[in-house]
């Protein structure tokens, strides 16, 4: 059965503490991996594709990583407006998208 | 570009009674998911369609629930008869399937059955 677990489910930093956030996955056939963001009362927003082992990609302070078996989000240096739930979700052989739980993520200032 | 249009935004409802949910895509985009989010079971996939044809229905709860896309503009999701479980954010989102997969979501609209 596919699968996306997110860890940790939360995280507390201060502003400027650099952190990762992961997503291990078991997955049919990946099409591709996806990280959003999600503010309270939202919908979650679009970051990041990842689509092969070995890829990386940046945004501002923020950089995706992935594995044949997990996805980390490095955070460098965040500030308050960071604070938020992070999504990880997959895309499978058959076209259907998983969802982990996510990671809630608060930064101090 | 509007993004993707929801409404309505809130809608509280009695149990048994008929909702009906609309959702607008991104204009030429090609695909178009239904998602439902509580704290409990997080965001799950409901149904999707791609070109107007349902293409996994494998996430819809049960009967009381349908999903329609008429034309490449909008849907309906509809919860008949409605119950107190039903309560949660319901998530449409839209894709271009040119190559890459990202998902844009609407606002959203929270479901409250009681």
């Amino acid at each position: 059965e596919d699968q996306v677990t997110q860890s940790p489910e939360a995280l507390r930093l201060q502003e400027g503490e650099s952190s990762s956030l992961n997503c291990s996955y078991t997955v049919s056939g990946l099409r591709g991996l996806f990280w959003y963001r999600q503010d309270p009362g939202k919908g979650p927003e679009f970051l990041f594709t990842l689509y092969s082992a070995g890829e990386e990609k940046e945004k501002e302070r923020l950089k995706a990583t992935l594995t044949k078996k997990e996805s980390f989000l490095h955070i460098t240096a965040p500030k308050p407006e960071d604070s938020a739930t992070y999504l990880c979700a997959v895309e499978n052989g058959g076209f259907k998208t998983i969802f982990g739980a996510g990671t809630r993520l608060f930064v101090k200032a | 570009d509007a993004g993707v249009i929801q409404s309505p935004r809130h809608e509280v409802t009695e149990m048994g009674q008929e909702v009906t949910l609309r959702c607008k895509p991104i204009s030429g985009h090609n695909s178009l998911f239904w998602y439902r989010q509580t704290m409990m079971r997080g965001l799950e996939l409901l149904i999707y369609f791609n070109n107007n044809v349902p293409i996994d229905d494998s996430g819809m709860p049960e009967d009381r629930f349908s999903a329609k896309m008429p034309n490449a503009s909008f849907s309906t999701l509809k919860i008949q008869p409605s119950e107190p479980r039903d309560s949660a954010v319901y998530f449409c989102a839209s894709s271009s399937r040119d190559g890459t997969y990202e998902q844009y979501f609407g606002p959203g609209t929270r479901l409250t059955v009681t």
